[in-house]
């Protein structure tokens, strides 16, 4: 089966740094993205990982570990801005669907 | 480049009737999906055109069905509608394959009353 995880709310302040999760169980694995929904909008692709480490994107940070069945997004320097929604989503094998997770609400608060 | 744009933005309609709902991708991509998006189920996947030919389908009932023209514009429809169809419908497109980068258009969010 194909199972994703990530927390369905975050809150976090102004200027500071949020983690938010992602743990998944696919059908094989070719990658993992991350998008950002802003409330009402469509997601915008933010990062893509396939190999395991960090990849930095100026105050975005995605990490994967393929043996782990984990990723993570790390926003850094927090701005009220990145109020949105965060979706995990993996690449299965073969020529399938990505498979997403419900998404992370993250607030952040003066 | 323009990106994925979809029409209507709102819609309202009430059980039993139908629906169309229309995708435009961006210029050159020849890969479009279609996706539900529930405050309950998060994302799903409906199904993916290319080259006017459905090529991949998710598990929805066969209510649900959609297809693509030759200059990659895609339409989706619902017949019979029921109150669980009120969700957000999302259109993707991307160059050649739904494993790919997906650009989202804004959504057709439908209210079935």
């Amino acid at each position: 089966g194909q199972n994703i995880d990530q927390p369905t709310e975050m809150t976090a302040t102004e200027g500071a740094i949020v983690q938010i999760n992602c743990t998944y169980q696919t059908s094989g694995f070719n990658g993992l993205f991350w998008y950002q929904q802003h409330a009402g909008e469509a997601p915008t692709f933010l990062s893509y990982n396939v190999l395991d480490g960090l990849e930095e994107k100026g105050r975005f940070s995605s990490f994967l570990s393929r043996s782990k069945g984990y990723s993570y997004l790390l926003l850094k320097e927090l701005q009220m801005k990145d109020s949105a929604s965060y979706l995990c989503a993996v690449r299965p094998s073969g020529n399938t669907p990505l498979v997403f997770g419900k998404g992370t609400r993250l607030s952040v608060i003066a | 480049k323009a990106g994925v744009t979809q029409t209507p933005r709102y819609l309202i309609k009430t059980r039993g009737q139908q629906v169309t709902l229309s995708c435009s991708p961006i210029s050159g991509h020849r890969s479009v999906s279609w996706y539900q998006q529930t405050p309950g189920q998060g994302l799903q996947f409906l199904f993916e055109y290319f080259s006017e030919t459905q090529r991949n389908k998710g598990n929805f009932p066969g209510r649900f069905s959609g297809r693509q023209f030759s200059n990659s514009r895609s339409e989706m429809n619902v017949s019979t509608l029921e109150l669980g169809d009120s969700a957000l419908y999302l259109c993707a497109s991307s160059l050649r394959n739904l494993q790919e980068t997906q650009y989202f258009g804004p959504g057709t969010r439908l209210l079935v009353l």
